[in-house]
């Protein structure tokens, strides 16, 4: 069973500072990974993808990624009210039948102004 | 259409009946996802189609089944509704293994 874990929340930070979302996965050989964000009645979008360990910064966010820790993360920088949302973290993996993504149960950020 | 289309965006539906989600995408994406959302469980896959043709089973796949005649097509049919099948239930495409697409979800309450 592949299993992605996240804490459900909810994380609140005041308007300003850094949010920090952590995710950690059971399946050794997968290697792609993403960062969903979803607002309340919307449906997912994505925000990031990770690749390779280290970290990748796109505009406020950077994913980070430790296969060996099995370990991804989204650092939310300057967090902004507008980004209170659900977070789900993503992986992939590949089976008899092709590629396949699993979810988190995400985890909800609220920024408080 | 841009995107993914989900049909119907909101549905009520009476234990035991036959229901079919429709979700039409124009990108020309190989494959195609059905997850249900539920909370505190996030999204589980439900049936997905890695190319026109091929349907493969997900997490959980009992009391559903799909169809994948063409590219652009993945109709989601609930046989014989349940309650606990009540749920938000998201198509979604992806091309190259990205899943970066998802439609605006079905809403469904089975009675």
């Amino acid at each position: 069973q592949k299993e992605v874990e996240q804490n459900s929340g909810p994380l609140s930070v005041p308007e300003g500072a850094i949010a920090s979302l952590n995710c950690t996965y059971s399946d050794r050989v997968s290697q792609s990974f993403f960062w969903y964000r979803q607002y309340s009645g919307k449906s997912p979008e994505l925000i990031m993808s990770i690749y390779s360990n280290g970290d990748k910064e796109d505009g406020r966010f950077t994913a980070q990624l430790n296969k060996a820790s099995q370990y991804v993360s989204l650092l939310i920088r300057d967090s902004q009210p507008s980004d209170s949302a659900t977070y789900l973290c993503a992986v992939n993996f590949l089976d008899n039948y092709g590629q396949n993504f699993v979810f988190g149960p995400g985890t909800r950020l609220s920024v408080l102004p | 259409i841009a995107g993914i289309t989900q049909a119907p965006t909101s549905q009520i539906l009476a234990a035991g009946r036959r229901m079919t989600l429709r979700c039409t995408q124009d990108m020309r994406h190989n494959a195609m996802y059905w997850y249900r959302q539920d909370l505190g469980l996030g999204l589980r896959l439900i049936h997905y189609s890695n190319t026109a043709g091929t349907t493969g089973k997900g997490e959980v796949p009992d009391g559903y089944s799909v169809s994948r005649a063409n590219t652009d097509d993945f109709p989601l049919t609930l046989a014989s509704a349940v309650p606990s099948q009540t749920s938000v239930y998201f198509c979604a495409s992806s091309d190259g293994g990205l899943v970066a697409f998802f439609g605006q979800g079905t809403r469904l309450t089975v009675v």
